[in-house]
């Protein structure tokens, strides 16, 4: 089981700029979450899906959209890039459609924004 | 949506010494504490979980104490090794949206000296 993939693990953005950030887990597990974490901030949740066919907001939504596409893949996109989106990027998952359950995480994207 | 604070926000201590992180939060519903591990440049993973019908928690040097009434969660890593260095996180399932999500808290970087 390779757990939770996401790509790519390196991006520099020019301000403006879109791009979708990717993700796939296959433990068959029902909720994900994408995550951003920049220093001295810990991890703040962007968007999550706890299950298939539905998302929500989480703390830091604006500038974000996502797409659960199938049980397997949960997308994240940056329509108009800004700096201010310059972070690390971790998507998770979890058996449970809560936060009651262990999250697993992904190897987090690196996205530079100049 | 929950508060969760977590201190200290970083904790140095000579190898063999124990360490404490404690997270206090504010909804007396709260049912579920989880602490996760980040090591640098890797992504977060759970180390320990609790559930609010026990008071502690043990797995080797690590163990979770749970204060319902203070409405506190500690994290207690005896005899440290170099390998426990790292960021570690509290979190917290927030009630709205029926637990769907966690709050973390801002990391306690520990650093582990010979």
């Amino acid at each position: 089981n390779a757990g939770v993939t996401q790509t790519p693990k390196f991006q520099v953005l020019k301000t403006g700029q879109s791009m979708t950030l990717q993700c796939a887990q296959d433990m068959n597990h029902n909720s994900m979450y994408w995550y951003r974490q920049d220093p001295g901030m810990g991890l703040r949740l962007i968007y999550y899906s706890a299950s298939e066919g539905t998302t929500d907001k989480g703390e830091v939504p604006n500038g974000y959209n996502v797409s659960r596409l199938n049980k397997r893949e949960f997308s994240l996109r940056l329509e108009s890039a800004a700096p201010s989106q310059t972070s690390v990027y971790f998507c998770a998952s979890s058996e449970g459609s809560s936060g009651l359950y262990e999250q697993y995480f992904g190897p987090g994207t690196r996205l530079t924004v100049t | 949506g929950e508060n969760v604070e977590q201190h200290p926000s970083t904790l140095s201590v000579q190898e063999g010494d124990s360490a404490v992180i404690k997270c206090t939060y504010s909804d007396s519903a709260s049912n579920y504490f989880p602490w996760y591990k980040q090591e640098l440049g890797k992504r977060p993973q759970l180390i320990i979980d609790i559930r609010s019908n026990v008071g502690e928690k043990k797995d080797q040097r690590i163990a979770v104490t749970l204060n319902k009434t203070a409405k506190h969660f500690s994290l207690h890593i005896t005899e440290t090794q170099p390998e426990d260095s790292a960021v570690y996180f509290c979190a917290l399932p927030q009630r709205d949206d029926s637990w769907g999500k966690l709050q973390f808290g801002a990391g306690t970087q520990v650093v582990v000296t010979p």
